[in-house]
């Protein structure tokens, strides 16, 4: 069974810092998501990742995939408050398009 | 927004109630996705339709069911509800091409059981 783990699941960082979020998983997979969603709200999807050593960034965030280590990263580079979101980072297994989500990682951006 | 729509919104029901959420995917989208969002299990995927048929099922209570039409919406159905069924459930679509297409997320239904 697929698993997959986000650390950490809290981060309350400053403005203007940098920080990783990191997304490990248990078995093979050639696709990897990265969604934000804001209280209450629904989940926006950030990047796909579908190739080892892909990297993409949008903005702030730079997201990347080394399916040797069944490692993604999300970095966040001189956070804005805006960036105050839950991400979630999720995998697809298998010949079917099911996800497998991580917990998500709470991250609050202060002034 | 996605372009995935779902309703109700808000649904407060009683134990032991039926109910039905609904999903209209994206123009052209021929997968439907069901996911599961509460504190304690997280996001879990329940099932997924692709053009009317049934294609993967996960966490999927007995108690609940799915289908999708030919006009490629898809309800949800809950039955027999119990507390612990008050979630966020989420629809998904995706254009299904290939494997490595993003699922975009409707806005949820907001479901409470009292």
């Amino acid at each position: 069974e697929l698993k997959v783990e986000q650390n950490p699941l809290f981060l309350s960082m400053q403005e203007g810092k940098n920080y990783t979020i990191y997304c490990n998983y248990s078995t093979t997979s050639d696709r990897l998501y990265w969604y934000r969603q804001d209280p209450g709200k629904s989940l926006e999807s950030l990047f796909v990742l579908l190739s080892n050593g892909a990297v993409k960034q949008e903005g702030r965030l730079m997201a990347s995939l080394d399916t040797k280590a069944r490692l993604s990263t999300l970095h966040i580079t001189a956070a804005v408050h805006d960036l105050s979101a839950t991400y979630f980072c999720a995998v697809g297994g298998g010949s079917n398009y099911k996800l497998t989500f991580g917990k998500g990682t709470l991250l609050t951006v202060n002034p | 927004d996605s372009g995935v729509t779902q309703t109700p919104k808000h649904l407060i029901t009683a134990t032991g109630q039926r109910v039905t959420l609904r999903c209209s995917p994206r123009s052209g989208d021929l997968s439907v996705y069901w996911y599961q969002q509460s504190l304690d299990q997280g996001l879990q995927f329940l099932i997924q339709y692709y053009n009317g048929e049934e294609r993967a099922k996960g966490n999927i209570l007995e108690r609940f069911s799915a289908q999708q039409f030919p006009d490629l919406h898809s309800e949800l159905n809950l039955s027999s509800l119990e507390l612990g069924d008050s979630a966020l459930y989420f629809c998904a679509s995706s254009a299904s091409r290939d494997r490595g297409g993003e699922q975009y997320f409707g806005p949820g239904t907001r479901l409470t059981v009292t």
